[in-house]
């Protein structure tokens, strides 16, 4: 366990399905990150949280919607997703977004999310 | 815009040594280090934050030359352990700015 908890781990929905990601960090960090990570493709940044407000989108269509309640906690609710989305969904969290501060990430072992 | 990575893949002996680089385009801040195993989740290996820092983790190693926006890991007397893909993260001059990975670099140990 690295301290960071995602649920569930493998997800297959339909694309005209809602579902809800959700993680867990018992680090008491204050900064959680959304990534996607596609085969053969860097992982991509999605969404940034920094003392649980919204402070990066990535550019991230609106069928991903982030909602971070508090700092230990992050879901990303997923809507009328297309096939090109499946992927390995992962959290992270570090101790503050960014500078000398800001600290390494720790990840979670990712969602598998597979769209048909 | 990503850092590059290379080489993409390696192959080691154990007990080998190999270097992976990593190249920005833009200035950096910081450069991040980190493994991921199949089926795992990245772990978090070292963070340089000042031209021409080098940190170590264990025998890996790493080094961040500022002024060429470029940093290199260096696996020392590789172990089997060492197996997985190696992916760099770099921070803009900027602080605050996003953590943007490089494509990974894939390393696999033999006995």
């Amino acid at each position: 366990e690295t301290g960071v908890t995602q649920t569930p781990r493998h997800l297959v929905m339909g694309m005209t399905n809602k579902k809800s990601l959700k993680c867990e960090q018992h680090l008491g960090h204050n900064a959680m990150y959304w990534y996607k990570q596609s085969a053969k493709k860097p992982l991509e940044l999605m969404f940034v949280y920094n003392f649980k407000e919204q402070t990066e989108n990535n550019s991230v269509p609106s069928r991903f919607s982030p909602e971070c309640p508090n700092s230990s906690h992050l879901f990303l609710h997923l809507h009328t997703l297309q096939p090109e989305d499946s992927a390995l969904y992962l959290c992270a969290s570090s101790p503050s977004w960014g500078g000398p501060e800001g600290g390494g990430y720790t990840f979670g072992s990712g969602t598998r999310l597979t769209v048909v | 815009q990503q850092p590059v990575q290379s080489p993409q893949a390696v192959i080691l002996r154990e007990g080998e040594d190999a270097v992976i680089n990593c190249s920005s385009s833009k200035a950096l801040y910081s450069v991040h280090w980190y493994r991921q195993k199949h089926g795992e989740a990245p772990v978090f290996l070292m963070i340089l934050l000042k031209g021409g820092e080098q940190k170590g983790h264990e025998k890996i190693s790493a080094s961040f030359n500022e002024k060429k926006q470029q940093s290199s890991l260096y696996l020392t007397a590789s172990q089997l352990s060492y197996s997985g893909t190696y992916f760099c993260g770099t921070e803009g001059r900027a602080a605050g700015n996003k953590l943007t990975f490089g494509g990974g670099t894939r390393v696999l140990v033999k006995p």
